[in-house]
């Protein structure tokens, strides 16, 4: 069974950095690409990163500079680090899968709130 | 910047059909956009149906299906349930970033 398992949210100042981690479990974690997403709550998603199994790295324009997106394929593990954090930053942070032919994404975490506010 | 853009909100009647669409601001959507639709619920995270504009995952209900239509990516909810009740979302891919539509709220009345 997929398994995709968030953490490293929670409250921080703006201005901070913060590391969020997830763990995968149930298939073979290096053959696949990862994504993050967000979301605000009460608002849609919004993709934030991927990473594909050869570590080529994507951002949209509106996080790049600030959100660096890594794996470590020993440790079945990708994170995200968020510098300069905003209020603008608030969201449901998810972890989820790429399909094998890069054609999207199929398995989602249950995601790890991060809260920016002083 | 490109925009994705899907109706906010469509109402269906139990046991009808309804299709949901999802269009691009930089024009056609086409399969190289690898059209991808998500179902999401109040509390949950969300769930993906449809890869490539038309590929089921192996969880998905057989009464959705996806396409290509009029230039645009569509979702198509076939003998509509109570259940299928929730926000739905579109993902397309351009060269490398993906972009998430705004979702539509579908409702079943």
């Amino acid at each position: 069974e997929v398994q995709l398992v968030e953490s490293g949210g929670g409250l921080a100042q703006p201005g901070e950095s913060l590391r969020l981690s997830c763990v995968a479990s149930g298939f073979t974690f290096r053959d696949y690409g990862m994504h993050w997403v967000r979301q605000v709550t009460g608002k849609g998603l919004e993709w934030v990163a991927d990473i594909t199994s050869a570590g080529v790295i994507h951002y949209p324009g509106s996080v790049r500079g600030r959100f660096t997106i890594s794996r470590e394929d020993g440790k079945n593990s990708v994170y995200l680090q968020i510098n300069s954090l905003t209020a603008g930053d608030t969201a449901v942070y998810y972890c989820a899968r790429g399909t094998k032919a890069v054609a999207g994404v199929d398995y989602w975490g249950q995601g790890t709130l991060v809260t920016v506010s002083s | 910047q490109t925009v994705v853009t899907q109706e906010p909100s469509l109402t269906v009647s139990p046991g009808g059909t309804v299709t949901l669409t999802c269009a691009s601001s930089t024009g056609a959507v086409t399969n190289d956009n690898y059209p991808n639709w998500f179902q999401q619920k109040p509390g949950q995270a969300p769930r993906a149906l449809v890869y490539s504009a038309s590929n089921k995952h192996s969880w998905t209900p057989a009464q959705f299906s996806g396409s290509l239509l009029g230039g645009k990516a569509a979702l198509t909810l076939s003998g509509v349930q109570p259940e299928d009740e929730a926000e739905y979302y579109c993902l397309l891919h351009y060269g490398g970033a993906w972009v998430f539509g705004g979702g539509t709220k579908l409702t079943v009345l």
